[in-house]
């Protein structure tokens, strides 16, 4: 059974501080994403990684920076953490090409 | 960016009901489109990917079409049950992208 996991389901920050998200995939896939969801604005990619330490800025990249050191983990940092960047934050991950992506649980990052 | 738009952006039914959704997406350099089920507090699941023009998929009593030179693609359920309520996405990816871009999705909502 494939699996796509995140470190967190739920998460509280205070503004300023510095957030890591980890997400880890055991398929293999050399694509992996980073995603916010907002009512009504849907998946917003934020960034996006085709391989081991290359990573491509998604629609809304500032703010954030990301991390690829091994396949299977995707890392996403928030370096001075604000209040807008509270959000539903996904992770997902796919074979190279247009293949699906298998999606983690989500967290849901509160920043106060 | 690229600009992929669902409507409606959401829809009442009555279980029994059949209800289809519109996701239309710029046609040059089109790659693939994909439709994703969510459901409240899972992730998002693959339900079709699609790249030819006059593509059909079915699974169930769910089914999609392909318009690739004009750039739409419709989501048709059969006999909508309480279990298809969920938010359905549709994706799309272009040539030479390793990206997806989603739409806001339609929520749909079948009562009993």
């Amino acid at each position: 059974d494939v699996k796509v996991t995140q470190s967190s389901r739920y998460l509280v920050k205070r503004t300023g501080e510095k957030v890591f998200l980890e997400c880890v995939q055991d398929m293999d896939h050399e694509n992996m994403f980073w995603y916010r969801q907002d009512p009504g604005l849907g998946l917003r990619l934020i960034y996006f990684s085709y391989d081991v330490k290359m990573k491509e800025k998604g629609d809304i990249p500032e703010g954030y920076s990301v991390s690829r050191e091994k396949k299977e983990r995707f890392s996403l940092i928030l370096e001075s953490a604000s209040t807008n960047q509270t959000s539903m934050y996904l992770c997902a991950s796919s074979r190279r090409g247009p293949y699906e992506q298998y999606f983690g649980p989500g967290t849901r990052l509160t920043v106060t | 960016i690229l600009n992929v738009e669902q409507s409606p952006q959401s829809l009442h039914v009555q279980e029994g009901d059949s209800t289809n959704f519109t996701c239309s997406f710029p046609s040059s350099n089109f790659y693939a489109l994909h439709w994703y089920r969510w459901e409240t507090a899972k992730s998002p699941e693959a339900l079709f990917v699609m790249t030819l023009n006059g593509d059909e998929k079915k699974k169930g009593r769910i089914s999609a079409t392909l318009n690739t030179k004009e750039g739409y693609s419709y989501l048709y359920i059969k006999g909508s049950q309480p279990e298809d309520s969920a938010t359905y996405l549709c994706a799309s990816t272009m040539y030479n992208n390793n990206d997806m871009r989603f739409g806001a999705g339609t929520r749909l909502t079948v009562k009993p």
